[in-house]
């Protein structure tokens, strides 16, 4: 089934550590990006891309980064992981503009770094 | 600068009765708006977009850009319906969206 998989659900991992959050979809689109929810906040878009080798910065500033080398993965990886990373990470797609256009979201990675 | 504002962070009801989830938008463009919701442990998903016209789950929203507001509202609100419900906004010629901080719809029995 087509779908969008975001692994892994949950992570706790230390200061200073490297650390890569996937994200893959079936569904063909171009169209993917990755928003960073605090509880109780909104979702801030913090990268995003139309396809394969092209990438953005959204409007949160992010420490984060990502890659597009192929159509359906779209990993975000932070370097060395503070407590200030802390925070959920989903990713999305999106196809072309038509009657049932919108996002589709993954179910989210819930990252504590401590 | 772009802003969704969703002034109603919880919104408790009874089974029955009518429903109305604020939304207003700061754009000067012409914008796209969506209503998202996302049910205990399940997925944020698409619940309805403005350009669609279209009732779902007996949800209806009409963009009113006078008042530049893009209320969610259902007639009889049902226990199904209790959810996180998330407005956004997408600007002209651009596919990404600005959130608003959500509403907790509690539909009580």
């Amino acid at each position: 089934e087509a779908d969008i998989y975001q692994t892994p659900r949950y992570l706790v991992i230390g200061t200073g550590k490297k650390i890569t959050l996937e994200c893959s979809q079936t569904m063909g689109h171009d169209k993917m990006y990755w928003y960073q929810q605090d509880p109780g906040m909104e979702l801030h878009l913090i990268h995003y891309s139309y396809g394969v080798n092209s990438t953005e910065k959204g409007d949160l500033s992010s420490e984060s980064t990502v890659s597009r080398i192929r159509t359906e993965h779209f990993p975000l990886t932070l370097e060395s992981a503070r407590p200030s990373h802390t925070s959920q990470y989903l990713c999305a797609s999106s196809g072309l503009r038509g009657v049932d256009y919108g996002y589709t979201f993954g179910s989210g990675t819930r990252l504590t770094v401590v | 600068a772009q802003r969704v504002t969703q002034p109603e962070k919880l919104l408790s009801v009874f089974k029955g009765a009518p429903v109305e989830l604020k939304c207003n938008y700061s754009y000067s463009g012409s914008p796209e708006l969506f209503w998202y919701v996302q049910y205990s442990r399940q997925r944020l998903q698409l619940l309805l977009r403005h350009i669609s016209r279209e009732s779902i789950k007996g949800f209806t929203a009409d963009l009113n850009k006078g008042e530049t507001s893009f209320h969610l509202k259902k007639p009889f609100a049902q226990e199904e319906d209790s959810a996180m419900y998330y407005c956004a906004l997408s600007r002209t010629n651009t596919d990404k969206l600005i959130f608003g901080t959500g509403t907790r719809l509690q539909v009580f029995p």
